[in-house]
Protein backbone atom coordinates (compact mmCIF):
# COMPACT_ATOMS: atom_id res chain seq x y z
CA UNK A 1 0.00 0.00 0.00
CA UNK A 2 0.96 3.88 -0.66
CA UNK A 3 3.12 5.12 2.65
CA UNK A 4 3.23 8.53 3.83
CA UNK A 5 3.70 11.17 0.80
CA UNK A 6 4.58 14.50 1.25
CA UNK A 7 4.40 17.53 -0.92
CA UNK A 8 6.89 19.18 -2.46
CA UNK A 9 9.76 17.31 -2.18
CA UNK A 10 12.31 20.34 -2.59
CA UNK A 11 10.97 24.41 -1.53
CA UNK A 12 13.40 27.24 -1.62
CA UNK A 13 11.77 30.58 -0.73
CA UNK A 14 13.17 33.76 -0.10
CA UNK A 15 13.54 35.15 3.76
CA UNK A 16 10.08 36.56 4.95
CA UNK A 17 7.78 34.89 2.52
CA UNK A 18 5.28 32.76 3.49
CA UNK A 19 5.21 28.34 3.03
CA UNK A 20 2.97 25.45 2.98
CA UNK A 21 4.29 21.96 3.08
CA UNK A 22 2.04 18.92 2.83
CA UNK A 23 1.38 15.73 4.50
CA UNK A 24 -0.70 12.92 3.19
CA UNK A 25 -0.42 9.58 6.05
CA UNK A 26 -1.13 6.25 5.49
CA UNK A 27 -4.76 6.03 4.94
CA UNK A 28 -6.67 4.79 7.85
CA UNK A 29 -3.76 6.23 10.19
CA UNK A 30 -5.07 8.34 13.07
CA UNK A 31 -2.12 9.85 14.39
CA UNK A 32 0.20 12.59 12.42
CA UNK A 33 3.14 13.78 13.47
CA UNK A 34 5.81 16.47 12.49
CA UNK A 35 9.43 16.55 12.86
CA UNK A 36 12.04 18.40 11.82
CA UNK A 37 15.71 17.49 10.81
CA UNK A 38 18.69 19.59 10.42
CA UNK A 39 21.85 18.43 8.39
CA UNK A 40 23.62 16.45 10.96
CA UNK A 41 21.26 15.87 13.47
CA UNK A 42 18.23 13.65 14.61
CA UNK A 43 14.52 14.35 13.35
CA UNK A 44 13.26 16.96 16.41
CA UNK A 45 9.18 17.18 17.25
CA UNK A 46 7.07 19.69 16.08
CA UNK A 47 3.33 18.19 16.40
CA UNK A 48 1.10 15.67 16.82
CA UNK A 49 -2.22 15.30 15.70
CA UNK A 50 -5.12 13.09 17.07
CA UNK A 51 -7.64 12.80 14.54
CA UNK A 52 -8.42 16.76 13.72
CA UNK A 53 -6.92 18.11 16.63
CA UNK A 54 -3.42 18.75 18.24
CA UNK A 55 -2.39 16.53 20.80
CA UNK A 56 0.47 18.37 21.58
CA UNK A 57 2.52 21.12 19.86
CA UNK A 58 4.64 21.46 22.50
CA UNK A 59 7.44 21.13 19.55
CA UNK A 60 6.47 24.28 17.44
CA UNK A 61 9.85 26.34 18.20
CA UNK A 62 7.16 29.90 18.03
CA UNK A 63 4.38 31.33 16.70
CA UNK A 64 5.46 31.51 13.14
CA UNK A 65 5.14 27.97 12.96
CA UNK A 66 1.28 25.88 12.66
CA UNK A 67 -0.06 23.38 11.60
CA UNK A 68 -3.92 21.90 10.50
CA UNK A 69 -5.40 18.65 10.11
CA UNK A 70 -9.02 19.65 9.14
CA UNK A 71 -10.37 16.32 7.97
CA UNK A 72 -8.29 13.92 10.09
CA UNK A 73 -6.25 12.96 7.00
CA UNK A 74 -4.05 15.63 5.00
CA UNK A 75 -2.12 17.70 7.53
CA UNK A 76 -0.42 21.38 6.32
CA UNK A 77 2.45 22.61 8.25
CA UNK A 78 2.13 26.58 7.78
CA UNK A 79 5.62 28.89 7.89
CA UNK A 80 4.93 32.18 8.36
CA UNK A 81 8.20 35.17 7.73
CA UNK A 82 10.35 32.71 7.02
CA UNK A 83 13.79 32.96 8.42
CA UNK A 84 17.06 30.93 6.95
CA UNK A 85 17.31 29.10 10.28
CA UNK A 86 13.84 27.35 9.54
CA UNK A 87 16.21 25.50 6.47
CA UNK A 88 15.91 21.78 7.09
CA UNK A 89 14.56 18.60 6.31
CA UNK A 90 10.66 18.64 7.36
CA UNK A 91 9.19 15.19 8.06
CA UNK A 92 5.74 13.78 8.44
CA UNK A 93 5.05 10.35 9.77
CA UNK A 94 2.23 8.53 10.85
CA UNK A 95 0.56 5.69 12.94
CA UNK A 96 -2.33 3.72 13.37
CA UNK A 97 -2.96 5.26 16.73
CA UNK A 98 -1.25 6.60 19.00
CA UNK A 99 0.95 4.27 20.65
CA UNK A 100 1.86 2.48 17.29
CA UNK A 101 4.88 2.85 15.47
CA UNK A 102 5.86 5.76 13.40
CA UNK A 103 5.92 5.41 9.67
CA UNK A 104 7.99 8.64 7.73
CA UNK A 105 7.60 10.11 4.83
CA UNK A 106 10.33 10.74 2.40
CA UNK A 107 10.29 14.84 3.70
CA UNK A 108 10.57 18.20 2.21
CA UNK A 109 13.97 20.06 2.24
CA UNK A 110 13.16 23.62 2.48
CA UNK A 111 15.56 26.10 1.88
CA UNK A 112 15.26 29.52 3.09
CA UNK A 113 17.69 31.96 1.07
CA UNK B 1 12.53 15.50 29.73
CA UNK B 2 14.02 12.21 28.08
CA UNK B 3 16.88 12.51 25.95
CA UNK B 4 19.21 9.55 23.96
CA UNK B 5 22.88 9.68 23.23
CA UNK B 6 24.27 7.74 20.26
CA UNK B 7 28.27 7.81 20.82
CA UNK B 8 29.71 7.07 18.25
CA UNK B 9 29.04 9.24 14.65
CA UNK B 10 30.78 6.86 12.79
CA UNK B 11 30.94 2.57 13.17
CA UNK B 12 33.27 0.67 10.20
CA UNK B 13 32.57 -3.11 9.85
CA UNK B 14 34.16 -5.27 7.42
CA UNK B 15 31.35 -7.29 5.10
CA UNK B 16 30.56 -10.47 7.01
CA UNK B 17 31.54 -9.09 10.93
CA UNK B 18 28.92 -9.03 12.94
CA UNK B 19 28.28 -5.25 14.04
CA UNK B 20 26.81 -3.63 16.93
CA UNK B 21 25.66 0.13 17.61
CA UNK B 22 25.02 1.76 20.44
CA UNK B 23 22.38 3.67 22.40
CA UNK B 24 21.81 4.86 25.60
CA UNK B 25 18.77 7.00 26.96
CA UNK B 26 17.23 8.65 29.63
CA UNK B 27 13.67 8.90 30.03
CA UNK B 28 11.08 8.78 33.59
CA UNK B 29 9.58 5.63 34.10
CA UNK B 30 9.54 2.21 31.44
CA UNK B 31 10.55 3.49 27.64
CA UNK B 32 9.59 2.17 24.68
CA UNK B 33 12.08 2.11 22.25
CA UNK B 34 13.18 2.43 18.41
CA UNK B 35 15.69 2.21 15.69
CA UNK B 36 15.48 3.68 12.38
CA UNK B 37 17.71 3.73 9.30
CA UNK B 38 17.55 6.20 7.10
CA UNK B 39 19.13 5.98 3.37
CA UNK B 40 20.71 8.70 1.89
CA UNK B 41 17.57 10.87 0.39
CA UNK B 42 14.79 9.14 1.69
CA UNK B 43 12.61 9.18 4.66
CA UNK B 44 13.47 7.00 7.67
CA UNK B 45 12.14 3.27 8.18
CA UNK B 46 11.35 1.74 10.95
CA UNK B 47 13.47 -1.29 11.89
CA UNK B 48 12.57 -2.38 14.97
CA UNK B 49 10.71 -1.60 18.32
CA UNK B 50 11.18 -2.47 22.26
CA UNK B 51 7.73 -2.40 24.34
CA UNK B 52 7.99 -4.98 26.98
CA UNK B 53 8.67 -8.56 27.15
CA UNK B 54 11.75 -10.34 25.67
CA UNK B 55 14.47 -7.94 26.19
CA UNK B 56 16.07 -9.00 22.79
CA UNK B 57 14.29 -7.78 20.10
CA UNK B 58 14.65 -8.98 16.45
CA UNK B 59 13.34 -6.36 13.38
CA UNK B 60 13.57 -6.23 10.06
CA UNK B 61 16.95 -6.81 7.61
CA UNK B 62 18.04 -9.71 10.04
CA UNK B 63 18.81 -6.63 12.81
CA UNK B 64 18.04 -7.16 16.41
CA UNK B 65 18.56 -5.22 19.24
CA UNK B 66 19.11 -5.86 23.15
CA UNK B 67 17.32 -3.89 25.90
CA UNK B 68 19.16 -3.39 29.22
CA UNK B 69 17.08 -1.65 31.83
CA UNK B 70 20.06 -1.42 34.60
CA UNK B 71 22.42 0.27 32.27
CA UNK B 72 19.26 2.29 30.37
CA UNK B 73 20.67 1.23 26.84
CA UNK B 74 19.18 -0.89 23.46
CA UNK B 75 21.77 -1.41 21.18
CA UNK B 76 21.52 -2.85 17.66
CA UNK B 77 23.05 -5.79 16.73
CA UNK B 78 23.22 -7.95 13.69
CA UNK B 79 25.48 -10.98 13.24
CA UNK B 80 27.10 -10.36 9.73
CA UNK B 81 26.96 -6.99 8.35
CA UNK B 82 26.29 -6.64 4.42
CA UNK B 83 28.00 -3.47 2.49
CA UNK B 84 23.95 -2.80 1.80
CA UNK B 85 23.56 -2.17 5.31
CA UNK B 86 25.78 1.28 5.26
CA UNK B 87 23.37 3.87 6.24
CA UNK B 88 22.41 6.36 8.49
CA UNK B 89 20.92 4.71 12.08
CA UNK B 90 18.62 6.63 15.22
CA UNK B 91 17.33 5.12 18.26
CA UNK B 92 14.03 6.94 19.42
CA UNK B 93 12.44 6.69 22.95
CA UNK B 94 8.87 7.40 23.76
CA UNK B 95 7.91 7.76 27.50
CA UNK B 96 5.11 5.77 28.71
CA UNK B 97 4.10 7.24 31.78
CA UNK B 98 3.15 10.95 29.99
CA UNK B 99 1.05 10.05 27.64
CA UNK B 100 3.02 11.98 25.29
CA UNK B 101 3.82 10.45 21.63
CA UNK B 102 6.26 12.54 20.45
CA UNK B 103 9.61 10.45 19.60
CA UNK B 104 13.03 12.05 20.90
CA UNK B 105 15.67 10.79 18.38
CA UNK B 106 19.61 10.08 18.71
CA UNK B 107 21.77 12.61 16.38
CA UNK B 108 22.70 9.16 14.38
CA UNK B 109 25.03 6.88 13.56
CA UNK B 110 26.33 6.70 10.10
CA UNK B 111 27.07 2.67 9.70
CA UNK B 112 29.92 2.20 7.03
CA UNK B 113 30.29 -1.29 5.68
CA UNK B 114 33.52 -2.60 3.85
CA UNK B 115 33.61 -5.01 1.21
Amino acid sequence: GAGVSQTPSNKVTEKGKYVELRCDPISGHTALYWYRQSLGQGPEFLIYFQGTGAADDSGLPNDRFFAVRPEGSVSTLKIQRTERGDSAVYLCASSLEGAGEQFFGPGTRLTVL
Amino acid sequence: AQSVAQPEDQVNVAEGNPLTVKCTYSVSGNPYLFWYVQYPNRGLQFLLKYITGDNLVKGSYGFEAEFNKSQTSFHLKKPSALVSDSALYFCAVRPTDTGRRALTFGSGTRLQVQP
